[in-house]
């Protein structure tokens, strides 16, 4: 099953962080989780990806349970920018399948 | 690098007609990767290359639908003929990892096509 579990929307008020959770409870250990988000009218951009270890980039930072069961990604000061859909997907031996995802509205 | 360029940007055709759309993806990569998007079922793979040959194309709806990479540097998608059921946006995307598909997809701007 390469799907993961998000809540279907979310808000964070401009310049506070915004933490979206995702569950993928079923991942296997040779799985990556990556995170991609879509901005209205554009491709889907490549944001962080990890397969255990918390990661950081200098657009947000993905931390990971020990279980790997699941993560949450961490916008640390969000913009009006930051508006879009993010998806939360297992790579493995699989090409990427994307879920519904989660639209974050960042409001003013 | 200019990003996975996709041409053209919209495409508005009447039924029954050919649609080709065009894909370059970055320069170096050598896995690419067609996915069509529409509201009803959002996301989805259609087909996808490693240096240059289709590895995966169960995504494709039907024989309507082909995909071709002649070279490293450029893939076609080609509907024919078209249907209005065929109306969605087709992005390309490509990624620079051998034949993993643990590498990030670089997705290009897609193209909207519209069926009549």
């Amino acid at each position: 099953d390469a799907k993961t579990t998000q809540p279907p929307s979310m808000d964070c008020a401009e310049g506070r962080a915004a933490n979206l959770p995702c569950n993928h409870s079923t991942i296997s250990g040779n799985e990556y989780v990556y995170w991609y988000r879509q901005i209205h009218s554009q491709g889907p951009q490549y944001i962080i990806h990890g397969l255990k270890n918390n990661e950081t980039n200098e657009m947000a930072s993905l931390i990971i349970t020990e279980d790997r069961k699941s993560s949450t990604l961490i916008l640390p000061h969000a913009t009006l920018r930051d508006t879009a859909v993010y998806y939360c997907i297992k790579s493995g031996n699989t090409p990427l399948v994307f879920g519904k995802g989660t639209r974050l509205s960042v409001i003013a | 690098d200019a990003g996975v360029i996709q041409s053209p940007r919209h495409e508005v055709t009447e039924m029954g007609q050919e649609v080709t759309l065009r894909c370059k993806p970055i320069s170096g990569h050598n896995s690419l990767f067609w996915y069509r998007q529409t509201m009803m079922r959002g996301l989805e793979l259609l087909i996808y290359f490693n240096n240059n040959v289709p590895i995966d194309d169960s995504g494709m709806p039907e024989d309507r639908f082909s995909a071709k990479m002649p070279n490293a540097s450029f893939s076609t998608l080609k509907i024919q003929p078209s249907e209005p059921r065929d109306s969605a946006v087709y992005f390309c995307a490509s990624s620079g990892q051998g034949s993993s598909y643990n590498s990030p997809l670089h997705f290009g701007n897609g193209t909207r096509l519209t069926v009549t």
